[in-house]
């Protein structure tokens, strides 16, 4: 299975200011179409995930432009700009490359 | 507008089974694969298995398999986890999800969960 890390584990930051996390995975997330299966999801508490991002770097409908997604082949970022309170949750990155699909282990923003 | 509302979680005994279903609206159910991800107490999430839109192909979790089925009901719009041998390490939320779409496996659209939990 492909092994998704993302660091930090927590990441404690102002309002207003930006945070970037990490994802990296054991293999290659470059799928036989040119394409890659990389994704970030946002889970704010006691609520269900929400997709970001998909393929690496497109924000989904709804998503603030403050968030953004980079990198490639093993390496990738999230970025978000100008935190607002509404962000504190645990961000996942997961890869639907390869089967079975895998999750990054999450990291918590906080204020 | 998609909506995924799953039930059928509760308290069960190590062994036991249980049958989960998603029922879905706002979208054409048959033309989407559907999957299941879970979320153990304060922990990450994790896949556990896929269903083709026609139900001919399903997928599996190692940690699952030979204990649980996925199966749908396309004229009822519902996606069901058939769960037996239940083991404490099995106690989760319980997501149904979907992809944006069709032709994908990816889980880009989730319900609201429900809590299995098993303990004697």
């Amino acid at each position: 299975d492909v092994v998704m890390t993302q660091s930090p584990l927590s990441l404690p930051v102002s309002l207003g200011q930006s945070a970037s996390i990490s994802c990296r995975s054991s293999q290659s997330l470059v799928y036989s179409d040119g394409k890659t299966y990389l994704n970030w999801f946002q889970q704010r508490p006691g609520q269900s995930p929400r997709r970001l991002i998909y393929q690496v770097s497109n924000r989904d409908s709804g998503v603030p432009d403050r968030f953004s997604g980079s990198g490639s082949g093993t390496d990738f970022t999230l970025k978000i700009d100008r935190v607002e309170a509404e962000d504190v949750g645990i961000y996942y990155c997961m890869q639907g490359t390869h089967w079975p699909l895998t999750f990054g282990g999450g990291t918590k923003v906080e204020i | 507008e998609v909506q995924l509302l799953e039930s059928g979680g509760g308290l069960v005994q190590p062994g036991g089974s249980l049958r989960l279903s998603c029922a879905a609206s706002g979208f054409t159910f048959s033309n989407y694969a559907m999957s299941w991800v879970r979320q153990a107490p304060g922990k990450g999430l994790e896949w556990v298995s896929a269903i083709s839109g026609s139900a001919d192909s399903t997928y599996y979790a190692d940690s699952v398999k030979g204990r649980f089925t996925i199966s749908r009901d396309n004229s009822k719009n519902t996606l069901f986890l058939h769960m037996n041998s239940l083991r404490a390490e099995d106690t989760a939320v319980y997501y149904c999800a979907k992809p944006k779409v069709t032709g994908s496996y990816s889980v880009d659209v989730w319900g609201q969960g429900t809590t299995v939990t098993v303990s004697s």
